[in-house]
């Protein structure tokens, strides 16, 4: 199978702008969570989506969203960007299984966002 | 509120000798954790995961890591390392607090491991 698929793999933005980001789960997964990871915050969770519904979202201010289609496909945006959201978001999709607790979450590449 | 913890920002070692990246967690109820490995400019690798059984979880690339109970623990560990195993690595804990109901994951800060030849 393919893996999880993000596109753009880069990007440049600058303040004010805002963002969309794509991300392809692996055939048969339906739930797709979004991550930014950068250096002084690390990893933190920003949403989960789960046939086409949200099921959990991170602490992050309403300019993030996100949304998932039928095809389980995702996508999440950012409007008005600000400096602070350069980062990597990582985009990771599991299993149908949901009610497995022990299911792994298969990462994409990342998309990396400058924001200038 | 669940947690884990990598107290170490950076491992090294020489290539050959054993390898331990610590991890302690902080969870109410049974743990479920992870390991997963980053190589530069890439997305997350899993490497293992604990979820009930032996103490001792086996993973991808001769990785195992040890869970132990009594000192909230899951070390990662290899016997022999290699310098293409240098990469950041993050422990990782299930957000329990949705009943289960989401893939939710807390990472750990990440420890990154340098192997030297």
């Amino acid at each position: 199978k393919a893996g999880v698929t993000q596109t753009p793999r880069y990007l440049i933005k600058t303040r004010g702008q805002q963002v969309t980001l794509s991300c392809s789960p692996i055939s048969g997964h339906r739930s797709v969570s979004w991550y930014q990871q950068t250096p002084g915050q690390g990893l933190q969770f920003l949403f989960e989506y789960f046939s086409e519904t949200q099921r959990n979202k991170g602490n992050f201010p309403g300019r993030f969203s996100g949304r998932q289609f039928s095809n389980s496909r995702s996508e999440m945006n950012v409007s008005t960007l600000e400096l602070g959201d350069s980062a990597l978001y990582l985009c990771a999709s599991s299993p149908e299984d949901m009610d497995r607790a022990d299911n792994e979450q298969f990462f994409g590449p990342g998309t990396r966002l400058t924001v200038l | 509120a669940q947690s884990v913890a990598q107290p170490e920002d950076q491992v090294n070692v020489a290539e050959g000798n054993p390898l331990t990246v610590k991890c302690t967690y902080s969870v109410s109820g049974n743990p479920y954790l992870f390991w997963y490995v980053q190589y530069p400019n890439r997305g997350l690798q899993f490497l293992l995961k604990y979820i009930t059984g032996d103490n001792l979880v086996k993973g991808s690339y001769g990785f195992e890591a040890e869970f132990n109970k009594s000192q909230t623990s899951f070390h990662l560990k290899k016997p022999s390392a290699l310098v293409s195993d240098s990469a950041l690595y993050f422990c990782a804990v299930r957000d329990l607090n949705y009943g289960g109901a989401t893939n939710k994951l807390i990472f750990g800060t990440g420890t990154l491991l340098a192997v030297q030849p």
